[in-house]
């Protein structure tokens, strides 16, 4: 089946704009991740959704970062002012929970988006 | 906090060699997740295995294994008769045991393999 999908592959904004970076994870799944990988270093982990819930945002860096999953599928990750600073590759996953109570914690990642701040 | 460490940032072999990565963990749960990805030259994160903290048996998949040592710490992986297609980086991830849908994984900063002909 399809996997998890990002859009755009890449994204090159200048200083101080917005950008909006997409998720489509796999049907079914009900927990969606951002993570944000800069060069040379491992995925850092931003926000976790469960259904339509922010259910851990402790990683979000400031303010000026935010995310949504408003019908529990597709989630957007919202960056405002962009600084140079924001410049990596941001990886979305997913997972399932079975309702059994199988525990499926495996996330599966999607391609990521590589943003560059001019 | 939790927080994993792969101590080798870069290791390079020739084809058939057998190659392994060190990774240490810290954290204060008694129970937990370890985990293995791939991230090849593409750039997708690939996992490769999912162990929990009650169990400590080895674990052979192919070419590769893996030795979990709670005592300490560690969750090292072997690549055995090493080929040109395992080269990439290799991430070490910890994770709380589950108490709901899915938790974040804390990353090492990743041990990047290459293969040589």
């Amino acid at each position: 089946g399809a996997g998890v999908s990002q859009t755009p592959s890449n994204k090159v904004t200048e200083k101080g704009k917005y950008v909006e970076l997409r998720c489509d994870p796999i049907s079914g799944h009900t927990a969606l991740y951002w993570y944000r990988q800069s060069l040379g270093q491992g995925p850092e982990f931003l926000i976790y959704f469960q259904g339509t819930g922010a259910a851990d945002d402790s990683g979000l860096p400031n303010d000026r970062f935010f995310a949504v999953r408003p019908e529990g599928s597709v989630s957007t990750l919202k960056i405002q002012r962009t600084e140079r600073g924001d410049s990596a590759v941001y990886l979305c996953a997913s997972s399932y929970w079975g309702s059994s109570g199988t525990n499926y914690n495996e996330q599966f990642f999607g391609p990521g988006t590589r943003l560059t701040v001019l | 906090a939790q927080k994993v460490t792969q101590a080798q940032t870069e290791i390079s072999v020739v084809e058939k060699e057998d190659v392994t990565l060190d990774c240490v963990y810290e954290t204060r749960d008694t129970t937990y997740y370890l985990f293995w990805y791939k991230q090849p030259p593409s750039g997708e994160l690939v996992f490769l295995i999912r162990r929990n903290s009650f169990d400590e048996q080895n674990e052979i998949s192919g070419r590769y294994s893996w030795n979990f040592q709670k005592s300490t710490s560690s969750f090292n992986f072997t690549i055995t008769a090493s080929q040109v297609v395992d080269s990439a980086v290799y991430f070490c991830a910890l994770s709380e045991f589950i108490k709901a849908a899915g938790n974040k994984l804390t990353f090492g900063g990743g041990t990047r393999v290459l293969v040589k002909p």
